[in-house]
């Protein structure tokens, strides 16, 4: 499946650096999603977008940022990360917030 | 609270059709049984949905029981591509998707 883009795959990063992690969708769709999937964890929603307005947000730390600027592309900020969130980042969108949501292959992302 | 019981892990020889079962006997009338999996490090990937009816697409069958209490995710003829963990999940259309543990299927050679 190559609808759903993460940039980068992997991401090693210090508690004190600021990154990004960026999504890409092709398929046309208006809602988008934040995912963290920890080691031995089930997935966890994270923010949920829809027509670029954040519609939904799951008791998040504010050291997450989600940014949507247009329909195709979502971003989540990072700053002064701790090591537990050391995780796979994933993304996924859907035509509406209703509908299947399809997934990138994630961000491995590692907080030393 | 994933709403559905999966097994924790599976077998199934290569060639074989896996069968994967899923109870949610609390599945209301307007929420539908979802499946994806996930294989080691990727994203989860959409296979199949359904609400009432038995349901076929290129990649799996589904079938729901009467009662709508427990469903079965089949794999016809499955490789060892498809060693993934399975989920089930039951949702309304606008409701989040939670993902409980899945299934881990093994596909022997």
């Amino acid at each position: 499946e190559t609808g759903v883009t993460q940039t980068p795959r992997h991401l090693v990063m210090g508690m004190t650096n600021k990154k990004s992690l960026k999504c890409e969708q092709h398929l046309g769709h208006n809602a988008m999603y934040w995912y963290k999937q920890s080691a031995k964890k089930p997935l966890e929603l994270m923010f949920v977008y829809s027509l670029e307005e954040r519609v939904e947000n799951n008791s998040v730390p504010s050291r997450f940022s989600p940014e949507c600027p247009n329909s195709s592309h979502l971003f989540l900020h990072l700053h002064t990360l701790q090591p537990e969130d050391s995780a796979l980042y994933l993304c996924a969108s859907s035509p509406r917030r209703a509908d299947t949501q399809y997934f990138g292959p994630g961000t491995r992302l590692t907080v030393l | 609270d994933a709403k559905t019981t999966q097994p924790p892990s599976m077998d199934c020889a290569e060639g074989r059709a896996a069968n994967l079962p899923c109870n949610h006997s609390t599945i209301s009338g307007n929420e539908y049984v979802y499946w994806y999996r996930q294989i080691h490090s990727q994203g989860p990937q959409y296979i199949i949905h359904g609400l009432k009816n038995n349901e076929t697409n290129e990649m799996a069958s589904l079938i729901i029981t009467e009662d709508r209490k427990s469903s079965t995710l089949i794999l016809p003829h499955a490789t060892l591509r498809d060693t993934a963990v399975y989920y089930c999940i039951v949702r309304v259309r606008d409701d989040k998707i939670i993902f409980g543990k899945g299934t881990r299927l093994h596909i022997l050679p």
